[in-house]
């Protein structure tokens, strides 16, 4: 059963704090997005990657925030440092590119004290 | 104008119902469109996607209007394991989805 994984699954940390969140993409999958989602907010792209190379970040807060996908298998998305409005849970899909479907992952619960 | 809109809700109706949700786009050139399904504290999930002629899955019926820019979600004969939110996803023609803020649906027995 082929589905995205991510770790961890929740986070609570001090503000300051470095925060790495890991996903996993199915296998194949040629797209990788991050997704943060708050009540206010709803989901909200941050970044997304395609055959590994970044292509959109254009969602995310430049100064804090770094997305990469070291391997094919690998995507991960840091927060440096972290802020009490950085608390959200964090998703990641992957998908098959072009006009296809996104499968998401459990998601990170992200609490930043 | 949000690129895509619907409906927050919360729709509540009792089990056995029938119960249509709308979402509304703004950009003409959008390609293709989905529905996802998101429990409390979960990921959202695939439901189907929308095909130009509609499409059927069981209880479930998406249609896509063009002209009017809006695509549906029909359920019938409500079941309590139904409730939850439900996210229209639009594509553009890049590989980017664009969500909706969801329309919550809580069914009662």
């Amino acid at each position: 059963d082929a589905r995205v994984t991510q770790t961890p699954r929740h986070k609570v940390t001090e503000m300051g704090q470095e925060v790495t969140m890991r996903c996993q993409p199915i296998l194949g999958h040629n797209t990788v997005f991050w997704y943060r989602q708050t009540m206010m907010q709803g989901l909200e792209l941050l970044a997304y990657f395609r055959n590994r190379a970044p292509l959109d970040d254009s969602g995310m807060p430049k100064d804090r925030f770094s997305a990469e996908m070291p391997d094919a298998t690998l995507a991960t998305l840091k927060i440096q440092p972290s802020e009490p409005r950085d608390s959200a849970v964090y998703f990641c899909a992957s998908g098959l590119g072009g006009r296809g479907e996104q499968f998401f992952g459990p998601g990170t619960r992200l609490t930043v004290l | 104008r949000k690129e895509v809109e619907q409906d927050p809700g919360p729709f509540n109706v009792p089990e056995g119902a029938t119960v249509a949700f709308n979402c509304t786009y703004s950009n003409s050139a959008s390609q293709s469109f989905f529905w996802y399904r998101q429990d409390c504290r979960k990921e959202p999930k695939l439901l189907m996607s929308v095909y130009s002629s509609g499409n059927e899955d069981g209880r479930f019926t998406a249609q896509l209007n063009r002209a009017s820019q809006y695509i549906s979600l029909l359920i019938r004969d409500s079941k309590l394991s139904d409730s939850a939110t439900y996210l229209c996803a639009v594509n553009t023609g890049t590989d980017k989805l664009i969500f909706g803020t969801g329309t919550r649906l809580q069914v009662f027995p």
